[in-house]
């Protein structure tokens, strides 16, 4: 059974522009949840997607967008991108929308 | 909104001790908990969890204890090992969205 993967591994980007994030959940698994978490915090909750549809978010603003795909895997996109978007960028598959969350290494974004 | 916060950021043991890690959170309606482990370079890895009905759980070598009246749940590790050694997390779960404390550092001296 494959576990949770997200790509790429880390990458740079300018403040201003566009990032997509991928994360491929785990066989079976419907439910992606993503989370950003900035160096020595807990992570934050973006939003979750069920079934292709989002189905809650956090606390972020609209420039942060998401994508579920037939096949379940999912993208994170921020667009205009900021310095305090740094972070490592987790997503996070279930079951289901409330079933036991498995999360992957993580992205770290690093924004100049 | 809801918080969930840990009491201490860092946490130092010697190997073959007990460890205990607090957490304090401000829902009283919350009612599923979750301890997380994370190590570095990786994501947050499930440890257990308990519901609000329950006052305690136990695991493989871990134990979580959960206070409503006071809204306090602790990890408690027996024999902490080095390979213990990472960052800790509570967080409350509601309706799929987790809300994370921001972690304490256990680190385990041989």
């Amino acid at each position: 059974e494959t576990g949770v993967t997200q790509s790429p591994t880390h990458l740079i980007k300018t403040r201003g522009q566009q990032v997509t994030l991928r994360c491929s959940s785990q066989s079976g698994h419907n439910t992606v949840s993503w989370y950003q978490q900035a160096l020595g915090q807990g992570p934050q909750f973006i939003f979750q997607y069920y079934r292709e549809e989002e189905n809650g978010r956090g606390n972020f603003p609209p420039r942060f967008s998401g994508l579920q795909f037939p096949n379940y895997s999912s993208e994170l996109n921020v667009n205009a991108l900021e310095l305090d978007d740094s972070a490592l960028y987790l997503c996070a598959s279930s079951l289901d929308r409330v079933g036991e969350q498995y999360f992957g290494p993580g992205t770290r974004l690093t924004v100049t | 909104g809801e918080s969930v916060g840990l009491h201490l950021p860092t946490l130092s043991v010697q190997e073959g001790d007990n460890s205990i890690i607090n957490c304090a959170y401000s829902n009283s309606a919350s009612d599923y908990f979750i301890w997380y482990k994370q190590e570095s370079g990786k994501g947050p890895q499930f440890i257990i969890d308990i519901r609000s009905n329950m006052d305690k759980r136990q695991g493989q070598r871990v134990t979580v204890l959960l206070n409503k009246t006071v809204k306090h749940l602790s990890l408690q590790i027996a024999a902490t090992q080095p390979g213990d050694s990472a960052v800790y997390f509570c967080a409350e779960r509601t309706a799929g969205k987790s809300t994370f404390g921001d972690g304490t550092t256990l680190t385990v001296k041989p």
